[in-house]
């Protein structure tokens, strides 16, 4: 059975940072993009970073590049966000999401399984 | 800039109804449209992927249609479980972007 298990979320100051973690089982994790996605209270979901199964191709939301990072370490099937330089439209609720299909970022797209979540709060 | 739209943003429905959700785009995004459905402090759960594919153990009282821009999710026989708000979201251009919603109650 699969599952994804986030941690990391905090309160944390305008401007501060946070390391989000997901840790995975129950699926050969390398073999998978994994994805970050938020949602702030009363709205629709935003998908925030794109990680490939294995070669550290990337993507991020223009909403969140040259401040946010994922990356992954598949020896600890884990996936993680550096969040840095936040703001307060940074809160939500962040799930880790596991790709349906394929290990490429270009070719990202469903998300099968998703996390319970973790919330980042940024206020001061 | 490429832009999802859904409609209605809520609609209220009885057991037993068929209720239709449209999800356009204003480019074309071939059939690369998932469904996902949403129920309070719940992660969003797939549904319908490539615009008419159900996921696995998902019944077969939702169905997904539609190609380039202009999409629909149908609940057929709406069960009391299905009240919840539901997203379209493509997967055929950068950033995949997910609609607005459309949040079912119950009449």
């Amino acid at each position: 059975e699969v599952h994804l298990l986030e941690s990391g979320g905090d309160l944390v100051q305008p401007g501060g940072s946070l390391r989000l973690s997901c840790v995975a089982s129950g699926f050969d994790f390398s073999r998978y993009a994994m994805v970050w996605v938020r949602q702030a209270s009363g709205k629709g979901p935003e998908w925030v970073s794109t990680v490939s199964g294995s070669n550290g191709s990337t993507y991020h939301a223009d909403s969140v590049k040259g401040r946010f990072t994922v990356s992954r370490d598949n020896s600890k099937n884990t996936v993680y966000l550096q969040m840095n330089s936040l703001r307060a439209e940074d809160s939500a609720i962040y799930y880790c999401a596991k790709v349906k299909r394929g290990f490429g970022v270009a070719v990202a797209g469903t998300c099968d399984y998703w996390g319970r979540g973790t919330l980042v709060t940024v206020s001061s | 800039d490429l832009q999802m739209t859904q409609s209605p943003s809520s609609l209220s429905a009885s057991v037993g109804d068929r209720v239709t959700i449209t999800c356009q785009a204003n480019q074309v995004i071939n059939n690369f449209i998932n469904w996902y459905q949403q129920k309070p402090g719940k992660a969003p759960k797939l549904l319908i992927y490539d615009a008419s594919i159900l996921e696995t153990g998902v019944p077969s009282r939702f169905n997904g249609s539609g190609s380039d821009t202009h999409f629909t999710l149908t609940i057929t026989n709406l069960q009391p479980e299905d009240f919840a708000t539901y997203y379209c979201q493509q997967y055929g251009n950068l950033p995949r972007l997910f609609g607005p919603g459309t949040k079912v109650d119950i009449k």
